[in-house]
């Protein structure tokens, strides 16, 4: 079946050190959406990218759809304590795009 | 205020009882979503519905069940055929399909003992 995975499962960090968490969909995604979700919270919408090669900021956080539409990337510099969270990619099923097939996310701690 | 309220947020009960969840929506989105978290596994897909009167089992529904009599409101049962029961689950609402970001509310811990 269509799968999602990420990449790595867990990440420490620093404070003031980069960080990458990366997305592989086994299909062609149409789009591919990104959530970050606090400790104890629940999953908030970071972002959408849509076209082949998009490339979006968000402050500290770039954001990247793949060439062919199958992986992602999401690079925050200079992490801070506040980006602390599982971070959760997710793309469109491929069966009818009725639902969101999500990672398994990168959890992300970062040591003041 | 918008958004989607989830109750109660914590929730225990024992072993072999039925329990309902609630969710309800005031974004005016057609669809609704169920999803189970369990440390390391993501977001599980339980239920999902994108219009009143109908839904579709998601990848995990076996043991659960769901109605939608309203737009606003997407409850899940968790029976007592669940095996696992004990988890975080939260709701989730979209203005459409996969093509569109997802809201979720807060989520409720279920403890079953």
């Amino acid at each position: 079946g269509q799968q999602v995975m990420q990449i790595p499962q867990y990440q420490h960090v620093q404070e003031g050190e980069d960080f990458t968490t990366y997305c592989n969909s086994s299909t062609t995604l149409s789009n591919i959406q990104w959530y970050k979700q606090r400790p104890g919270g629940h999953p908030v919408f970071l972002i959408q990218l849509v076209k082949s090669g998009e490339v979006k900021k968000q402050k500290r956080l770039t954001f990247q759809f793949g060439e062919a539409k199958k992986n992602s990337s999401l690079h925050i510099t200079a992490t801070q304590t506040t980006d602390v969270g599982t971070y959760f990619c997710a793309g469109p099923w491929k069966g009818g795009s009725e639902k969101l097939v999500f990672g398994k996310g990168t959890k992300l701690t970062v040591n003041p | 205020d918008g958004g989607i309220t989830q109750s109660p947020k914590y929730l225990f009960r024992k072993e072999g009882q039925n329990v309902t969840l609630s969710c309800e929506q005031n974004l005016n989105h057609d669809a609704m979503y169920w999803y189970r978290q369990d440390p390391g596994q993501g977001l599980r897909l339980i239920y999902y519905s994108h219009i009143v009167n109908d839904f579709q089992k998601g990848d995990i529904a076996e043991g659960y069940s769901v109605s939608r009599e309203k737009k606003e409101s997407f409850p899940l049962t968790v029976t007592s055929a669940q095996k696992n029961p004990t988890a975080f689950y939260l709701c989730a609402s979209s203005n459409g399909n996969g093509l569109y970001e997802q809201y979720f509310g807060p989520g409720t811990r279920l403890t079953v003992t």
